[in-house]
């Protein structure tokens, strides 16, 4: 039951250019998404949100699209950078219940110098 | 910075066995969860604890399951009598009340059933 999928396992992008990690969504009682950086040996970090209300959220490097109608996230990083290399989860939630998240599987980035 | 913090790092067991794993949340938070993620899928729910006691629990958090706040610190996970499918690397979490918040994540457990 993959009510949150990330379908690419793994993106490789050269530094500077734009890495681009999708997410579709299944559920549409979810009006809340969070993208989660992941480095080995460490727990899940989270990096940033969007409220259904929106359709777009930016932080610095980071921006984060929602297109509700096609249930499809998106999380845009410019300029890449090597440091940027690590696992990617996706993940919603509903705000009327308790928040907990449900995660995607996750996508693996390579950023290359 | 305040963080989550969870030992042991790794934990390789007998099936059979029971393991306790720990876990401290960040001292001012309220909620506390546990998540699994066997290697290569998705993080998985196992349960939120609140109030010194269970609010919800998923279908994997069986009978073989439970969890403890012994002292004002610890948070543990025990697993009575382990599986081969219980590998896996468990995740504690915790958050503050109020408002649509964030999780932080420990760094995990990476538990090893033989």
């Amino acid at each position: 039951d993959q009510q949150v999928k990330q379908n690419s396992p793994s993106l490789s992008v050269q530094e500077g250019r734009i890495s681009i990690l999708n997410c579709d969504y299944t559920n549409s009682m979810f009006d809340y998404f969070l993208w989660y950086k992941k480095y080995p040996a460490e727990g899940p970090t989270f990096l940033i949100s969007i409220s259904s209300i929106k359709d777009k959220n930016e932080d610095g490097r980071f921006t984060v699209f929602l297109n509700k109608s096609a249930k499809h996230l998106s999380l845009h990083i410019v300029p890449s950078q090597p440091g940027d290399s690590a696992v990617y989860f996706c993940a919603a939630s509903r705000t009327g219940g308790s928040y907990i998240p449900t995660f995607g599987r996750g996508t693996s980035l390579i950023v290359h110098p | 910075e305040p963080e989550v913090t969870q030992t042991p790092s790794h934990q390789v067991t007998q099936m059979g066995q029971e393991v306790i794993l720990r876990c401290v949340p960040i001292s001012n938070h309220l909620y506390f969860y546990w998540y699994r993620q066997i290697l290569g899928q998705k993080v998985e729910f196992l349960v939120s604890f609140y109030n010194n006691e269970i609010s919800e629990k998923s279908e994997i958090f069986d009978d073989q399951f439970s969890v403890e706040r012994p002292d004002g610190s610890n948070f543990t996970l025990k697993i009575r009598s382990t599986k081969l499918e219980d590998s896996a690397m468990y995740f504690c979490a915790s958050r503050r009340t109020g408002g649509v918040e964030t999780q932080y994540f420990g760094p995990g457990t990476r538990l090893l059933v033989l």
